[in-house]
């Protein structure tokens, strides 16, 4: 089945606490994106990757670093969460070009205290 | 620069009724314009995309949305509504000439739709 795996669904952690948010798709996309979603705010992109080893800040980028090792993977880091990026992540992706739709994971939902 | 609009934080239908949640738009050249859903506790879902032809676009589970680019506008419709579409919508545009993050979308608010029995 195609689809975007994120992992894990659900993660509480405490400021400062180094984590990582794994994405992989099995579709063969080229670009892969990381957007949160907070209420009244709607969905904002934090990172994204055209292709493996390019990578590029989105919107809300700061406090967040992103890899692309293989094309299948686009892990979300954090080096030192804050209560700031309590939120839903969701990791996306698709084929290079403007008419195709972005495919997304599950979400993770996260809580920093 | 590039900007979605749901003018409606909610939507209320009842079971039966036709629906309409409405998107607007802005962007510099020619618009790629998507229609996600988002039930609680997953991710979103894509449902219909515009790319160019037909103003009336059809999609999954019996949604269809109409272009209109005197009015920028790209509103997501269905003609008899289901409890089951009670969900979270998202309207999303790309603009063509965005080369810079060609997978950008940029989102809409969201418009909570519910439909009651």
């Amino acid at each position: 089945e195609a689809q975007v795996t994120q992992n894990p669904r659900y993660l509480i952690t405490v400021t400062g606490k180094k984590l990582t948010v794994t994405c992989s798709q099995n579709m063969n996309h080229e670009y892969m994106s990381w957007y949160r979603q907070d209420p009244g705010l709607g969905l904002r992109q934090i990172y994204y990757s055209m292709n493996v080893e390019v990578t590029d800040k989105g919107d809300v980028p700061e406090g967040y670093k992103v890899s692309r090792k293989e094309k299948r993977n686009f892990p979300l880091i954090l080096e030192s969460p804050s209560p700031n990026q309590t939120s839903l992540y969701f990791c996306a992706s698709s084929f290079a070009g403007g008419n195709s739709p972005l495919h997304f994971g599950n979400g993770t939902r996260l809580t920093v205290t | 620069a590039q900007s979605v609009a749901q003018p409606e934080d909610q939507v209320n239908v009842a079971e039966g009724n036709p629906l309409t949640v409405k998107c607007t738009y802005s962007v510099s050249g020619n618009p790629y314009l998507f229609w996600y859903v988002q039930y609680p506790n997953r991710g979103l879902q894509f449902l219909l995309k515009y790319i160019t032809g037909d103003n009336l676009v059809k999609g999954s589970y019996g949604f269809e949305a109409e272009f209109n680019k005197s009015q920028t506008s790209f509103h997501l419709k269905k003609p008899s509504a289901l409890v089951s579409d009670s969900a979270l919508y998202f309207c999303a545009v790309r603009d063509e000439y965005s080369t810079s993050n060609t997978g950008k979308l940029i989102f809409g608010q969201g418009t909570t739709l519910q439909v009651k029995p």
